[in-house]
């Protein structure tokens, strides 16, 4: 069974650095594309970059370019987002999903970032 | 940039039908597929359409999904609705470099 597993909810202060992380099991991990995909409270959903761990490449959506980093270790089939400085305006649920054709099969259960001083 | 509109809410009776559309802004990047996303409140997205009409298993022959390339748009019916079809639809494409773009997504009522 294909299963996307993300870290558990932060409470953070603006300024400070952090790394989300999902966890793909039931699959090849190299083998499939990783997206993150970002939804703000109340609001729709935003496509932030998508990562291929087989050969690290990466591509990120113009509006979160230069904010975040997406990477990827394939020894623990793992994908991680991460921010080296929160603002509130990041704010949100974060999503992983698996991709093999441009669009995600399998979603993980999101993970909830809150950055309030 | 290319660009995906959907209209903010639809609703409609149980056991009736209802289509969504999904409408596509020209931009520098040409779209590829149309895919269809639903969302039920406080729970992930899931696939119920992809490659523009196409459906995973299990998921029910009472969602479809075509496209009019006339009016470069797309649309989702829901037949037979059900009260456990209220959520949220979201549309998305993807361009050649496999950058993806989501509609604002479409809040549907069953009433």
């Amino acid at each position: 069974e294909v299963q996307l597993v993300q870290s558990a909810a932060e409470v953070k202060k603006p300024g400070d650095s952090l790394k989300i992380s999902c966890k793909g099991s039931g699959y090849i991990f190299r083998n499939y594309w990783i997206a993150w995909v970002r939804q703000m409270p109340g609001k729709g959903l935003e496509w932030m970059g998508i990562i291929y761990p087989g050969d690290s490449d990466v591509k990120y959506s113009p509006s979160f370019q230069g904010r975040v980093t997406i990477s990827a270790d394939t020894s623990i089939s793992t994908a991680s987002l991460q921010w080296s400085s929160l603002k509130a305006s990041d704010t949100g649920r974060y999503y992983c999903a698996r991709s093999d054709g441009g669009w995600g099969d399998y979603w993980g259960q999101g993970t909830l970032v809150t950055v309030s001083s | 940039n290319f660009m995906l509109t959907q209209p903010h809410s639809v609703s409609e009776s149980p056991g009736r039908t209802v289509t969504i559309s999904c409408t596509g802004t020209s931009g520098s990047s040409a779209s590829t597929f149309v895919q269809w996303y639903q969302q039920r409140p406080g729970s992930a997205p899931t696939i119920l359409i992809y490659d523009d009409e196409r459906r995973p298993s299990g998921v029910p022959d009472r969602f479809s999904a075509s496209i009019d390339s006339s009016s470069n748009s797309a649309s989702l019916t829901i037949s037979g609705l059900q009260t456990e079809d209220e959520a949220d639809y979201f549309c998305q494409s993807y361009d050649s470099n496999n950058r993806w773009v989501f509609g604002g997504g479409t809040k549907l009522t069953v009433l």
